[in-house]
């Protein structure tokens, strides 16, 4: 089985620090992906990458950076976190276009 | 504006029963509608895929259908089990959108004994 790791699955930060959030998928997919999920929002897409060294933004960008310098391994950056950044993040991942994702079980991100 | 609609209000249902969720869409051009189910703090689970071109599909106790000219899909769990209460989310693959997903809100499924 696909299996996606996320580093952290609670992680509680304050304001204006620096956080990391890391993921690991173990079957070689070309691409990934970072998503947020608030309540009565669903899911929205920060970020993909679609090989190593490339990506793309999704549709909520701002506040984020990431980085892909191995294939395995997709990490979701915030430069500066702020309280409206508290939420549920997932990675998932897929091996070609169009087809389903692999999502990791979340981490609950609370910033104070 | 795009929109993806699920129910937002929870479904209950009782054991045995067929569970039927709602996934409608306005202006959008999906090539393509997944479903997941997703339980509390976990990741969504892919449960099945459609294309455009198709019309319905079956995979165990689960179907889906997908209507491009009423912009509705429907997904439905014959013979519900209490094992089957979760969160179900649709998510649309668009047209010319590459390999991104656009997701509904999701629709919780209760299922009584």
């Amino acid at each position: 089985d696909v299996k996606v790791t996320q580093s952290s699955r609670y992680l509680v930060k304050r304001t204006g620090e620096k956080v990391f959030l890391e993921c690991v998928q173990d079957m070689d997919h070309e691409n990934m992906f970072w998503y947020r999920q608030d309540p009565g929002l669903g899911l929205r897409l920060i970020y993909f990458s679609y090989d190593v060294k490339m990506k793309e933004k999704g549709d909520i960008p701002e506040g984020y950076s990431v980085s892909r310098e191995k294939k395995e391994r997709f990490s979701l950056i915030l430069e500066s976190a702020s309280t409206n950044q508290t939420s549920m993040y997932l990675c998932a991942s897929n091996p070609t276009t169009n087809e389903k994702l692999f999502f990791g079980s979340g981490t609950q991100l609370s910033v104070l | 504006s795009q929109k993806i609609e699920q129910n937002s209000e929870a479904l209950n249902i009782q054991e045995g029963k067929t569970a039927t969720l709602t996934c409608n869409y306005t202006n959008y051009s999906p090539a393509y509608l997944q479903w997941y189910r997703q339980d509390p703090g976990r990741g969504p689970v892919f449960l099945l895929l459609i294309r455009e071109n198709e019309k319905e599909k079956r995979k165990e106790r689960l179907k889906v259908t997908f209507d491009t000219t009423l912009k509705q899909s429907l997904f439905h769990i014959t013979a519900s089990q209490p094992a089957d209460s979760a969160t179900y989310l649709c998510a649309l693959g668009l047209t010319g959108g590459g390999n991104k997903l656009t997701f509904g809100t999701g629709t919780q499924l209760k299922v009584e004994l």
